[in-house]
């Protein structure tokens, strides 16, 4: 099936932990994303990365790191956890097309539980 | 600044018709987009408007005014499967998307 596919979809840790989410696209898109969905439901952009480079980095703690390791792939890796991590983190994918609607695909999230 | 209003919550009937505004900053602006987001699910993209006017796709609509820094979306024939978060956003440079707070629809018999 053609999808943005995430991993894992539930991930319960303690604080102070380093954990990673993993996000895969098969659409042959150039562009990826991860978007941060916390307990109102407020959706907020995170990263972007257009052919393995880094194009929006928004105000996010650099205990957040993306990795690009090809344009399919966009993995996040979160160090020394905090509380206020706990979220659902959603991985995009887009192709880049002026003349279009930049429809942005979204996985299925990831619901990051700290404790 | 961004940021993006629209109402918190909306309810309606089946079969009616419910409008969703959104208003937003211009600076930066290409296009508004909009989303639904059922409970427990991801943002699936609705409709797109880079200029003016009203697109039409199916049972939905949405229209933009830029002069007006104003958009809608128009859900007609409500059904209880339309339930759901949605969200307009903002796209600025480099595809970037800025969500506003979401409007929870509910959909009543």
């Amino acid at each position: 099936d053609t999808a943005v596919s995430q991993t894992p979809k539930y991930l319960v840790t303690q604080m102070g932990n380093d954990k990673s989410i993993k996000c895969e696209q098969n659409l042959g898109h150039d562009t990826m994303y991860w978007y941060k969905q916390d307990s109102k439901k407020f959706l907020k952009i995170m990263f972007s990365y257009n052919n393995k480079e880094l194009i929006i980095n928004e105000t996010v703690p650099n205990r957040f790191s993306p990795k690009s390791p090809d344009k399919a792939h966009l993995n996040l890796h979160i160090n020394s956890l905090e509380l206020g991590d706990s979220a659902v983190y959603f991985c995009a994918s887009s192709q880049v097309d002026r003349t279009g609607d930049n429809e942005q695909f979204f996985g299925p999230g990831t619901r990051l539980t700290v404790l | 600044g961004q940021s993006l209003e629209q109402p918190s919550e909306v309810t309606a009937v089946e079969g009616a018709i419910v409008q969703i505004n959104c208003t937003y900053q211009t600076s930066g602006f290409y296009g508004l987009s909009w989303y639904q987001q059922h409970d427990g699910g991801a943002p699936t993209f609705l409709s797109y408007n880079a200029l003016d006017g009203l697109e039409e796709t199916g049972r939905f609509s949405s229209f933009l005014s830029r002069s007006d820094s104003y958009g809608y979306l128009l859900l007609q024939e409500l059904q209880m499967k339309d339930s759901a978060s949605y969200f307009c956003a903002r796209e600025g440079g480099g595809n970037k998307l800025t969500f506003g707070t979401g409007t929870q629809l509910k959909v009543e018999l």
